[in-house]
């Protein structure tokens, strides 16, 4: 099962306003990773993180490792209609094993 | 090809009939990974191949789940006996090599629902 805990599970905002969710876990993680499903695809990286406190930024999104290695969070800021679509947080501890989130539906009303 | 393809993108079995899912990777990717995600949930981690070597099945729910890459490239995942619960995606992924910092790219997927 999923073991990675991510809030939260849908949201609701309305074109402009800023996006926060985040990832918890009980185990630590070498990377953290952000990736974003449209219906119908499968899911696509964002943003990844390799050190315990790096603040990354691609464009209006914004997300940082934990200095514990156990969680990170993700913001977007002014969203868009095409910011909608559900996004997964993921931790990697070695080469071959990814975990994911539940994922965080978004829904941007224009 | 440009992507991660897969095949069938859909696929409707017959509760015990046995079904075969396949992947293309990214050319010249060395890694390559299965994963199951059902319907609301992410994804979760199914088997890892290095080449053509099976590095990790650990994720595999039941006997009935089995995946080659016989020569390093295609891969295949194989399910026997289908049962409703293995309806789900089924989603292929493959980076360069298996390092943090190679970027690990998912296929469609193939949405197998059983009944």
């Amino acid at each position: 099962g999923q073991q990675l805990n991510q809030s939260p599970q849908s949201m609701f905002i309305q074109e402009g306003e800023d996006v926060s969710m985040n990832c918890t876990s009980s185990s630590i993680f070498n990377t953290w990773l952000w990736y974003k499903q449209d219906p119908g695809e499968g899911p696509v990286l964002l943003i990844a993180l390799y050190k315990a406190g790096e603040l990354t930024s691609n464009g209006r999104l914004t997300a940082q490792f934990g200095i514990t290695r156990k969680d990170s969070f993700l913001n977007i800021s002014a969203s868009i209609p095409s910011d909608v679509g559900i996004y997964f947080c993921a931790g990697r501890y070695n080469n071959n094993d990814m975990r994911f989130g539940a994922g965080t539906r978004l829904t941007v009303k224009p | 090809g440009a992507g991660v393809s897969q095949s069938p993108r859909y696929k409707v079995a017959k509760r015990g009939q046995d079904v075969a899912l396949r992947c293309d990777p990214i050319s010249g990717h060395v890694s390559l990974f299965w994963y199951q995600q059902a319907l609301g949930q992410g994804p979760e981690f199914l088997t890892y191949f290095q080449n053509e070597a099976q590095l990790d099945k650990s994720g595999l729910p039941s006997d009935r789940f089995f995946a080659e890459r016989p020569e390093g490239s295609v891969s295949t995942l194989k399910i026997q006996r289908t049962q409703q619960e293995d309806s789900a995606v089924y989603l292929c992924a493959s980076s360069f090599t298996g390092g943090f910092g190679n970027t690990i790219y998912f296929g469609e997927g193939s949405w197998l629902t059983v009944v």
